[in-house]
């Protein structure tokens, strides 16, 4: 079956500019993740859904980023007035529900590389 | 907090066999990850071990746990040129997101 899907897979915008990333989980996942890779700060954890809620937005390094869920499946994680330290690589993970148990395994996403110029 | 940590570099000869080390802090973690990334793609699934076991082997690769001194080791046996890699470790915490160790850049030189 089709794994986690995220696109664009690669995006090039300039310093200031809105973006939007988005991410497909494996069909009958319920519980869907964001998470940063950067050079300096490793993976990061940005945002957790369960269905369409987001019951931990901890990660989210600023009021500029924003992510949703609609209908419990696709997500768009939305970075506002982008600045340069934002380039990284963005993943996204899905899992059957959410909870440290071999059923919540995450399955993760080829990821979007962004750059901010 | 929760931390995992993990040295950043290894490197084998062909044939040898490989231990890549993680440590962590979260006593709480029920399952622990290993994660395998190659250059250019994302994060693929490799092995867990639930924290009530000691050990794990799944062909070639093998999974020590040490609870009382939150120690994990991912054993590559026989590791060869496609093993090449960033192995990350993982513990998932009660909200079921998963920290992660910086990753550990495993070279095969043939």
């Amino acid at each position: 079956g089709a794994g986690v899907s995220q696109s664009p897979s690669n995006k090039v915008t300039e310093k200031g500019k809105d973006v939007e990333l988005r991410c497909d989980p494996i069909s009958g996942h319920t519980a869907l993740y964001w998470y940063r890779q950067s050079l300096g700060q490793g993976l990061e954890f940005l945002i957790y859904f369960q269905g369409n809620s987001a019951p931990d937005k901890s990660g989210l390094p600023s009021d500029r980023f924003s992510a949703e869920r609609t209908g419990g499946s696709v997500s768009t994680l939305t970075i506002q007035r982008t600045q340069q330290e934002d380039s990284a690589v963005y993943l996204c993970a899905s899992s059957l529900g959410a909870g440290p148990n071999l059923k919540e395994t995450q399955y993760f996403g080829p990821g979007t590389r962004l750059l901010v110029l | 907090g929760e931390d995992v940590e993990q040295s950043l570099f290894l490197s084998v000869r062909e044939g040898d066999s490989s231990v890549i080390n993680c440590t962590y802090t979260d006593s709480s973690s029920t399952y622990l990850y290993w994660y395998k990334q190659e250059p250019g793609a994302g994060l693929q699934l490799l092995t867990y071990i639930f924290s009530n076991m000691d050990m794990k082997q799944d062909q070639r690769l093998t999974v020590l746990l040490n609870k009382k001194d939150k120690h994990l080791s991912l054993r590559i046996a026989d590791t060869q040129t496609g093993d090449s890699a960033i192995y990350f470790c993982a513990e998932s915490n009660q909200g079921g997101k998963l920290i992660f160790g910086q990753g550990t850049e495993l070279s095969v030189k043939p």
